[in-house]
C-alpha cells in the first residue's frame, strides 16, 4: 500500500494555463505538507495543513492554491501558471504538528511549464 | 530562522570505501536533525534521525550520524558503500512556526558510487 500517493506524476503544461496536483495520505496522519524542489534540487516548504487548517503558508504567491477537503487529502492548485512554477512538487504528511514527528514524502510531481 | 548547510554539492566514491557526508545546522535551543535520502526520480526516505539522547544515530541502510552540539554539525556516515547507495542526501533541521513543525532543508548532496 503506498502511504503518501500523489497524482499525477508528469505535468506538462502551457503558460498561463490552470493546472491541479492531488495528493492522499493513507498513515491516518492529521498534518499535511506541500514542498517544491527546483532544478537545483533545493526543497523548500510551500504550504502545511493541521486537521484540514493552513498552519504554514510561506510567502507562496497567490496563484497557488492549497485545499484540504479532509485529513486525507490536500490538493494543490496552480492559476495562471509561469515558467518558474517548473519544478518538483512534493507532498507529504505527519501525525501531529511538533518537530519530533518525521514526515513521509509521496513520489512527486513533475510540473514542466512550457 | 534555522538553516542547513551542506558543505559538499557531489561527492564520488568508490564502491566499499568508506564515506562522509557534511551537515552544519545554525545554532538553536532545541534541535532536532533528521537525514533524507532520494533516490533518482523517488520521493524522499527518511535515513536516521536525531531528537535527543545518545548523538550517535543510527539508520537504515547500514548509516550513522553524530550529532555534535559544539561543532553545531550532524555529519553522516557509512563505512562501506554500495552502488546501490547512488542517490542525493539531504539535511534537515526543524524549525517551529507559531506552533507548527516545518523541515528546513540544506542544498543536498550527491552521492555517486563508482565501481
Amino acid at each position: 500500500d503506498t502511504a503518501v500517493s500523489q497524482t499525477p506524476k508528469y505535468l506538462v503544461t502551457q503558460m498561463g494555463n490552470d493546472k491541479s496536483i492531488k495528493c492522499e495520505q493513507n498513515l491516518g496522519h492529521d498534518t499535511m505538507y506541500w514542498y517544491k524542489q527546483d532544478s537545483k534540487k533545493f526543497l523548500k516548504i510551500m504550504f502545511s495543513y493541521n486537521n484540514k487548517e493552513l498552519i504554514i503558508n510561506e510567502t507562496v504567491p497567490n496563484r497557488f492554491s492549497p485545499k484540504s477537503p479532509d485529513k486525507a487529502h490536500l490538493n494543490l492548485h496552480i492559476n495562471s501558471l509561469e515558467l518558474g512554477d517548473s519544478a518538483v512538487y512534493f507532498c507529504a504528511s505527519s501525525q501531529g504538528t511538533g518537530p519530533r514527528g518525521e514526515q513521509f514524502f509521496g513520489p512527486g510531481t513533475r510540473l514542466t511549464v512550457l | 530562522a534555522q538553516s542547513v548547510t551542506q558543505l559538499d554539492s557531489q561527492v564520488p566514491v568508490f564502491e566499499e570505501a568508506p564515506v562522509e557526508l557534511r551537515c552544519n545546522y545554525s545554532s538553536s535551543v532545541s534541535v532536532y536533525l533528521f537525514w533524507y535520502v532520494q533516490y533518482p526520480n523517488q520521493g524522499l526516505q527518511l535515513l536516521l534521525k536525531y531528537l535527543s539522547g545518545s548523538t550517535l544515530v543510527k539508520g537504515i541502510n547500514g548509516f550513522e550520524a553524530e550529532f555534535n552540539k559544539s561543532q553545531t554539525s550532524f555529519h553522516l556516515r557509512k563505512p562501506s558503500v554500495h552502488i546501490s547507495d547512488t542517490a542525493e542526501y539531504f539535511c534537515a533541521v526543524t524549525e517551529i512556526i507559531q506552533g507548527a513543525q516545518k523541515l528546513v532543508f540544506g542544498q543536498g548532496t550527491r552521492l555517486t558510487i563508482n565501481p
